[in-house]
């Protein structure tokens, strides 16, 4: 099956940094990858939708100029959190598609758990 | 408006069968699916139907029934690992997936 990474597993960092990750398709070519967020016993609310070699596509309420999304290959792409603060500490979870597969799934990667202290 | 409803939490015994329910209403269809997650974890797939009807699995099993706007994920011979968060999503026209909030379901000896 399809197997997307994650980088790094959990981070934590100072208030004020930027922290990068990074999202991989290891086996396929992610056309489409998406960017969730999921606090504490809620459910997945997705960030943004990137396409390769494109800008992202920003949900309602996500600042972008706080959440950095690249999609510059069609196996990688990143979430650069920037300045950093105790309320953006959350699990952070990509997933990929390929739409050129004709297959609907999207494949998810094992999560970014993000604490700013 | 695109709205998913699943019911928050579900008990079952060890060995027994559950059926966890979930209800759309997206702005198009292209697939409902299911995921299981567990806590701390990403979630990982389970099924998808696009077509009505059963599709079987294993001891898992998901039902839909598109002009209802209804699907259900059938767990046999419950075992103490399947103790998670079970996740219905449905896709829309714009390929997008539309999540609910997902089940918690609890195993008991």
């Amino acid at each position: 099956g399809a197997v997307v990474s994650q980088h790094p597993s959990w981070v934590i960092c100072k208030s004020g940094t930027s922290v990068k990750i990074e999202c991989r398709s290891l086996d396929f070519q992610a056309t489409t990858m998406f960017w969730y967020r999921q606090f504490p016993k809620q459910s997945l609310m997705l960030m943004a939708t990137s396409n390769e070699g494109s800008k992202a596509t920003y949900e309602q309420g996500v600042e972008k100029d706080k959440f950095l999304i690249n999609h510059a290959s069609l196996t990688l792409s990143t979430l650069t959190v920037t300045s950093a603060h105790p309320e953006d500490s959350s699990f952070y979870i990509c997933s990929a598609r390929d739409v050129t597969s004709g297959y609907n799934e999207q494949f998810f990667g094992p999560g970014t758990r993000l604490t700013v202290l | 408006g695109q709205n998913i409803d699943q019911p928050t939490e579900m008990t079952a015994t060890e060995g027994a069968i559950v059926q966890i329910n979930c209800t759309y209403q997206t702005s198009g269809f292209n697939g409902l699916f299911w995921y299981q997650q567990h806590a701390g974890e990403a979630p990982t797939f389970l099924s998808y139907n696009v077509l009505d009807g059963l599709e079987e699995k294993g001891r898992f099993s998901s039902f839909l029934s598109r002009s209802k706007g209804y699907s259900y994920l059938l767990l046999k011979e419950l075992q103490m690992k399947d103790s998670a968060s079970y996740l219905c999503a449905a896709m829309d026209s714009n390929y997008q997936l539309i999540w609910g909030a997902g089940t918690k379901l609890i195993i008991k000896p």
